[in-house]
């Protein structure tokens, strides 16, 4: 079973702070995807990364996926209280076509 | 609309009764995925379309569980004699293809069974 492990489960910042959640996996995967899911709607993607090693910025997100493409991590420079939701990491297999996600780290900026 | 859309928003069943979500994905996506979100988790893999063929089913957790896309468009989630544990919010997904295409999700159906 593939499994994935998103730390920290909560995290509470003030807006201006910057921080770092995790998403770690006991598999490889052919690509993994960061979403956004707020109260009542659908995930939300973010970014995919497909390379072991890369790293991609999205204006103040910078997403890195790990060399052995098992682990990756998501920072925010300067959160915003526009930045509150949940995190969710998803690992997807080329040839099985389905997600597997993590638990999500729910983040909270407060003004 | 552009996006996927599902319906209801929230249908709350008496226990034991049968229920049916609508998942509308994006035109001309082949792909579609149904996922299942218990409060406070990830969405759990359910099932999954490419165009009318049922690909992988192995997410379902019984055989109460049973999707159909009869015409490789619209899919229907049935679940028979509900249970308190099927309570969720249940998510459909649609892809261009299964090929690294990104999924669009929709705002799921909260599903609530007394």
């Amino acid at each position: 079973t593939q499994l994935l492990e998103q730390s920290p489960q909560f995290l509470s910042i003030q807006e201006g702070e910057n921080l770092t959640v995790y998403c770690n996996s006991s598999s490889v995967f052919s690509s993994l995807q960061w979403y956004r899911q707020e109260p009542g709607e659908g995930p939300v993607l973010l970014v995919t990364v497909v390379t072991g090693g890369e790293v991609k910025k999205l204006k103040r997100l910078t997403f890195q996926f790990g060399d052995a493409r098992k682990d990756s991590s998501l920072h925010i420079t300067a959160a915003q209280p526009g930045d509150t939701g949940l995190y969710l990491c998803a690992g997807t297999d080329t040839n099985a076509g389905k997600s597997t996600f993590g638990d999500g780290t729910t983040l909270t900026v407060k003004p | 609309g552009a996006g996927v859309s599902q319906s209801p928003r929230y249908k709350v069943a008496k226990r034991g009764q049968d229920v049916a979500l609508r998942c509308d994905p994006i035109s001309g996506h082949v792909s579609l995925f149904w996922y299942q979100q218990a409060l406070g988790q990830g969405p759990e893999f359910l099932t999954y379309f490419q165009n009318e063929a049922q690909l992988d089913k192995s997410g379902l957790p019984s055989d109460r569980f049973f999707a159909e896309r009869p015409e490789g468009s619209v899919s229907t989630l049935k679940i028979q004699r509900t249970q308190q544990e099927d309570s969720a919010v249940y998510l459909c997904a649609s892809s261009l293809d299964s090929s690294n295409q990104p999924q669009h999700f929709g705002d799921g159906t909260r599903l609530s069974i007394l």
